[in-house]
């Protein structure tokens, strides 16, 4: 079965400190996968893709097909990082997208 | 151009009675989906649309809840005889229809069914 876990409900880190938010799959293809951000009062948005392999706003994330993971990393944390972060998975040649259950990072002044 | 809107934004119900949920996508996105997120949950896939047809419909989480989407564009999601745990918000997202293409999301309809 597809699934997508984030086992970290809650992630708090001082500002300029190092952020690895955890993305774990579940899926016996090669899936597509997707880090949505969503911003206090804002929609829910696109960060970055996996096909892309682009740098957003410092995020980066690496498909690790052998561990079936797609962590999302920063290097120094930025207070305007805070927001409920999805890790998501579309199945290959498809449109149905499985969420993760989101991981709110805070951080801290 | 004016993005995803939903309408309505926040809708109280009783128990019981049918309640439709509108999208409509930016103009041109010929895929159109529908999430429901339960407090402290994930999104929760229920449906796409490719053009007027939805090729997957697995995520309807009983048969009370249907979708339609007429002339590529709106989609209204109903849902019959709510019950209470139909309280969720409910997302609409479209794009531009490619495979794995960016969705892009409306603001939600809050349902309440008291």
């Amino acid at each position: 079965a597809q699934r997508v876990t984030q086992p970290e409900k809650l992630l708090s880190v001082f500002k300029g400190a190092p952020v690895e938010l955890k993305c774990n799959y579940s899926y016996s293809g090669s899936p597509e996968l997707f880090w949505y951000v969503q911003y206090s009062r804002q929609r829910l948005q696109l960060l970055l893709r996996h096909i892309s392999r682009e740098s957003i706003k410092g995020f980066t994330a690496d498909l690790n097909k052998g561990e079936t993971s797609f962590h999302l990393k920063k290097p120094f944390a930025q207070e305007e990082d805070s927001a409920m972060y999805y890790c998501a998975l579309q199945n290959t040649g498809g449109f149905k997208t499985i969420f993760g259950a989101g991981t709110r990072l805070f951080v801290k002044a | 151009g004016a993005g995803v809107s939903q309408s309505p934004s926040n809708k109280v119900t009783e128990k019981g009675k049918d309640v439709e949920l509108r999208c409509d996508p930016i103009s041109g996105h010929t895929a159109l989906y529908w999430y429901r997120q339960s407090l402290g949950q994930g999104l929760e896939f229920l449906i796409y649309f490719q053009g007027n047809s939805a090729p997957d419909k697995s995520g309807l989480p009983s048969d009370r809840f249907s979708a339609e989407r007429t002339g590529g564009s709106v989609s209204t999601l109903t849902i019959q005889r709510t019950q209470q745990e139909d309280s969720a918000v409910y997302l609409c997202a479209s794009s531009a229809g490619g495979v794995q293409e960016t969705q892009y999301f409306g603001p939600g309809t809050r349902l309440l069914v008291l």
